[in-house]
């Protein structure tokens, strides 16, 4: 079975200043990785996705996440956070191939402050 | 192109009530599927159709809950009766064919007192 971990629960930041928010996952057979972000009262929104390739996956605005196989992480980080950052930010993996389920972490909620 | 739609947006019930969820999936996503989100956790698949066919409901209470989907297009969830810890935000997502991602509703957010 597949699990995954977030560990931090909450994350406060200053605006401008960078952010990582960590992701850890437990899996023994190939699997998908995802980032999703919720804001308040609205649906998970796809931030990005590592399916196969490069291990280095970025979105449009201005995260990336980097697959690590040998630590089984799959890290988020913004090098300079806005006041609209301020969301909930779920991981999830789900197995490689097929049309799966995804299996969510508790969620990191990112506070940027001014 | 509109996105995955749910309604209602809110329903508050007493526990015992029974309660329905309606979920129209983006046009031609072939894959549906039911989380339970409770609050502070992420969510949890309930259910996962493929056209109306079951593909995966090993975590569907079905003493209580039940789902269906029967031309392959918008789905129902139902709790009947419902109990104090199905407080929660029912979210519906959609997979189209080809592509590895889920495109969320807006959820509906159920409070049973």
């Amino acid at each position: 079975a597949q699990s995954v971990t977030q560990l931090d629960s909450q994350v406060p930041v200053f605006e401008e200043a960078p952010v990582e928010l960590r992701c850890n996952y437990s899996s023994s057979v190939s699997v998908y990785l995802f980032w999703y972000v919720q804001y308040p009262n609205q649906g998970l929104q796809l931030l990005l996705k590592y399916l196969s390739g490069s291990t280095l996956v970025e979105s449009i605005n201005g995260f990336e996440a980097e697959f690590n196989k040998s630590q089984t992480s799959f890290h988020l980080r913004k090098p300079s956070v806005h006041i609209s950052d301020t969301a909930e930010y779920f991981c999830a993996v789900s197995l490689s191939g097929g049309y799966n389920k995804l299996i969510f972490g508790a969620g990191t909620r990112l506070a940027v402050h001014p | 192109e509109a996105g995955v739609a749910q309604s209602p947006r809110y329903k508050i019930i007493e526990k015992r009530q029974s309660v329905a969820f309606w979920c129209n999936p983006i046009s031609g996503h072939a894959t549906l599927y039911w989380y339970q989100q409770i609050l502070g956790q992420g969510p949890k698949l309930l259910i996962q159709f493929q056209n109306n066919g079951v593909v995966d409901d090993s975590q569907l209470p079905k003493d209580r809950f039940s789902a269906e989907r029967l031309k392959g297009v918008d789905s129902t969830l139902k709790i009947q009766p419902a109990k104090l810890e199905d407080s929660a935000v029912y979210l519906c997502a959609s997979t189209p064919w080809g592509l590895n991602e889920q495109f969320f509703g807006p959820g509906t957010r159920l409070t049973v007192l």
